[in-house]
């Protein structure tokens, strides 16, 4: 069991669609990150958020928008994607990003499709 | 820009047997980590490597750092079934907790 939790765990959208992949930890962790995961291939960055402030955002297209309300919650909204996002949404968390010997701690992920 | 590289991508092995996945960096770090997935599963942290030098074991894995050579090695001995998955080394450039991945192996232990 991990102790990153994210809903949903599959998701299948239409372009058109709008929705929410939602990620909480309970951890205390003040860091927390959406990576993005092809099927076969390595977790990739998407955004870093510290301290509830957006701290990094690895060019990636503005129909994926994340938001933090508060230090255990990070969302990422999705709107007008297109067949080629569809991968494994991956929420991480770690004590901050600056600690040693803190490694990211993963969530299960969001399987996406998009139709 | 920083590059990860681990090879072998994919390594079918009989239980058993021993072998050593190779992870290679192209820029200076000193933190390094390996993870595991299973398929369809998220990422387990297996080990954290924060010094030149450092080893740490952990059952029949056994990691280590030469960030001289920038290069990681994880250890398996004596595979069990149970080991099979996808293992991802990870090395943090200085940047805070930005990670970039290796492409990943994927191990195969067969009975």
């Amino acid at each position: 069991d991990t102790e990153v939790t994210q809903t949903p765990k599959h998701l299948v959208m239409g372009m058109t669609n709008k929705k929410s992949l939602k990620c909480e930890q309970h951890m205390g962790h003040r860091a927390m990150y959406w990576y993005k995961q092809k099927a076969k291939k390595p977790p990739e960055l998407m955004f870093v958020y510290s301290y509830e402030k957006l701290s990094i955002n690895e060019s990636v297209p503005s129909r994926f928008s994340p938001e933090c309300p508060n230090s255990s919650l990070l969302n990422l909204h999705l709107h007008a994607l297109q067949p080629e996002d569809s991968a494994l949404y991956l929420c991480a968390s770690s004590q901050d990003r600056s600690s040693y010997n803190s490694p990211l701690h993963f969530g299960n992920g969001t399987r996406l499709t998009v139709t | 820009e920083l590059k990860v590289e681990q090879n072998p991508l994919f390594l079918s092995m009989q239980e058993g047997k021993n072998y050593t996945i190779y992870c290679n960096y192209s820029t200076t770090s000193d933190r390094l980590y390996w993870y595991r997935q299973d398929p369809g599963k998220s990422l387990e942290s297996l080990f954290v490597l924060l010094s030149n030098g450092a080893v740490k074991q952990e059952g029949r894995l056994m990691a280590s750092l030469d960030t001289k050579a920038r290069l990681s090695t994880l250890h398996i001995t004596a595979a069990v079934h149970d080991l099979s998955a996808t293992y991802f080394c990870a090395v943090d450039n200085y940047a805070g907790n930005m990670l970039t991945f290796g492409g990943g192996t994927r191990l195969m232990v067969k009975p």
